[in-house]
């Protein structure tokens, strides 16, 4: 079955540290979605990628930084994280010939 | 920047009762529109989508979209205790290439 997987489940980092969130999608998906949930402000867009070997910024890429290197796989790396940071963040996959997205499970960052 | 705005925030309602929520939009050239639920602690799902003003009916789920009033709604006919969930409007500029601006969700109960 199609599915996104994100790990860790649970992080929790120190301020000023580096974190790296990855998530693997099998959907053969061109696109890919870093999003954080936060209650009050719903899912907002920090990265994205149409493909292998680009990036773009969503609405609220600042302190954060994505990488794309196969089609299967897109991380998101804090490199001096913070407190602020400290979110659950979803990763999701698309397509050009469906409008869904399908979202990974989630991951909680604490940052300390 | 594309707005999105969900009303309510939350809601009540007896389980066999009619559910509105609604959802508005500030971009006009907006393509497509759609909803997701996402139950605690689980990921978003893609629940239904439209692209064209008018009405659009899947079992118990009917969406309504009206461009001109940058307005979009999602009724659910015979509410169940299974519908409790945060449900978010996503709205997007593009079509193929979708990147959805989410709402932050009116958290549903329904009360047997």
């Amino acid at each position: 079955e199609a599915a996104v997987t994100q790990s860790p489940r649970n992080k929790v980092a120190v301020t000023g540290g580096k974190v790296t969130l990855s998530c693997n999608q099998t959907n053969n998906h061109n696109n890919m979605y870093w999003y954080r949930q936060d209650t009050g402000h719903g899912l907002r867009l920090i990265h994205y990628s149409y493909g292998a070997g680009s990036t773009e910024k969503g609405d609220i890429p600042d302190g954060y930084k994505a990488s794309r290197p196969s089609q299967e796989n897109f991380s998101l790396i804090l490199e001096l994280a913070t407190p602020s940071q400290t979110s659950v963040y979803f990763c999701a996959s698309g397509d050009t010939s469906n409008s869904d997205y399908t979202f990974g499970s989630g991951t909680r960052l604490l940052v300390i | 920047q594309q707005k999105v705005q969900q009303s309510p925030e939350s809601l009540i309602v007896p389980e066999g009762a009619m559910t509105s929520l609604n959802c508005t939009f500030s971009d006009s050239a907006s393509q497509y529109f759609a909803w997701y639920r996402q139950h605690s602690g689980k990921a978003p799902k893609a629940l239904m989508s439209i692209f064209s003003n008018g009405e659009k009916e899947e079992g118990r789920f009917t969406i309504h979209l009206n461009k001109a009033s940058l307005h979009f709604s999602l009724h659910i006919r015979d509410s169940q205790p299974s519908d409790s969930a945060l449900y978010l409007c996503a709205v997007s500029h593009n079509t193929g290439n979708y990147k959805y601006v989410f709402g932050a969700g009116t958290r549903l109960k329904v009360i047997a």
